[in-house]
C-alpha cells in the first residue's frame, strides 16, 4: 500500500537551518509530484511547497519563498525540504503528501514537528 | 495567496445533513475544477474525501459529496455520524500553479 513518511523534525534556534526528508513506497515514485503542507499549533493547514514528478518544476508559498528549497531524488524515492533562516512562525507539524490525479493530495504522512525557538 | 474562506464551525445531529462552504476567487476556486476536501483528526494524517470538486476516492463513504458554483465550493455530509466529527479543509489549485487551503471548519456532531 502507499506509504509516505516524514523525518528530520526537531527543535532549532531562529535563523538556523533544518532539512526534512520524505520517503515513499507503494507507488511509482517518479511519476508523481510531492508537496509539503504544514500546520502551526492551533492553526489550519498551510501549503508550503511542491515539486513536479521529475523535479523540473518547484513551487513555493510566499511565506517561505527564498528561505525554503524543495528537491527530490527519484533513485532514492526521497523528497527533501531544506529550511533556512527559520523563524518562530515556521513552528509547525510538516506533512509530506503525494499528489493524486489532479491537484489533490491523496496520501499523507503522519507529519514531523519542527519547533523554532531560542 | 490568501486562504480560502470556510466557516469556523458547523454542527448537526446524527442523521442530519450539513454543508460546509469554501469561498475563493476567480484565480483559484472559480477558475479550476481542482477543489479537494480533507478530513483531519487532530494528531492524524489528513484524509482526502473529495477531489476534482465532486469525485470520491475509493473507500470514501457516499455520504460525502462535493459541488461548486462560481467561486464557492461546498462539501455536504448526509446521514451525519459521530465519527464524522473532525476538522474539514478545502483546497484549490491556483493560477500560479500553487495550492491554497481554506482556514478549516470544525464539525461537531451533537
Amino acid at each position: 500500500q502507499v506509504q509516505v513518511v516524514e523525518s528530520g523534525g526537531g527543535v532549532v534556534q531562529p535563523g538556523r537551518s533544518l532539512r526534512l526528508s520524505c520517503t515513499a513506497s507503494g507507488f511509482t515514485f517518479s511519476n508523481y509530484a510531492i508537496h509539503w503542507v504544514r500546520q502551526a499549533p492551533g492553526k489550519g493547514l498551510e501549503w508550503v511547497a511542491g515539486i513536479s514528478y521529475d523535479g523540473s518544476n518547484k513551487y513555493y508559498a510566499d511565506s517561505v519563498k527564498g528561505r525554503f528549497t524543495i528537491s527530490r531524488d527519484n533513485s532514492k524515492k526521497m523528497v527533501y525540504l531544506q529550511m533556512n533562516s527559520l523563524r518562530p512562525e515556521d513552528t509547525a507539524v510538516y506533512y509530506c503528501a503525494k499528489r493524486g490525479s489532479g491537484w489533490d493530495l491523496d496520501h499523507w504522512g503522519q507529519g514531523t514537528l519542527v519547533t523554532v525557538s531560542s | 495567496q490568501s486562504a480560502l474562506t470556510q466557516p469556523a464551525s458547523v454542527s448537526g445531529s446524527p442523521g442530519q445533513s450539513i454543508t460546509i462552504s469554501c469561498t475563493g476567487i476567480s484565480s483559484d476556486v472559480g477558475g479550476y475544477n481542482y477543489v479537494s476536501w480533507y478530513q483531519h483528526y487532530p494528531g492524524k494524517a489528513p484524509k482526502l474525501m473529495i477531489y476534482d470538486v465532486s469525485n470520491r476516492p475509493s473507500g470514501v463513504s457516499n455520504r460525502f459529496s462535493g459541488s461548486k458554483s462560481g467561486n464557492t465550493a461546498s462539501l455536504t455530509i448526509s446521514g451525519l455520524q459521530a465519527e464524522d466529527e473532525a476538522d474539514y479543509y478545502c483546497s484549490s489549485s491556483t493560477s500560479s500553479s500553487t495550492l491554497v487551503f481554506g482556514g478549516g471548519t470544525k464539525l461537531t456532531v451533537l
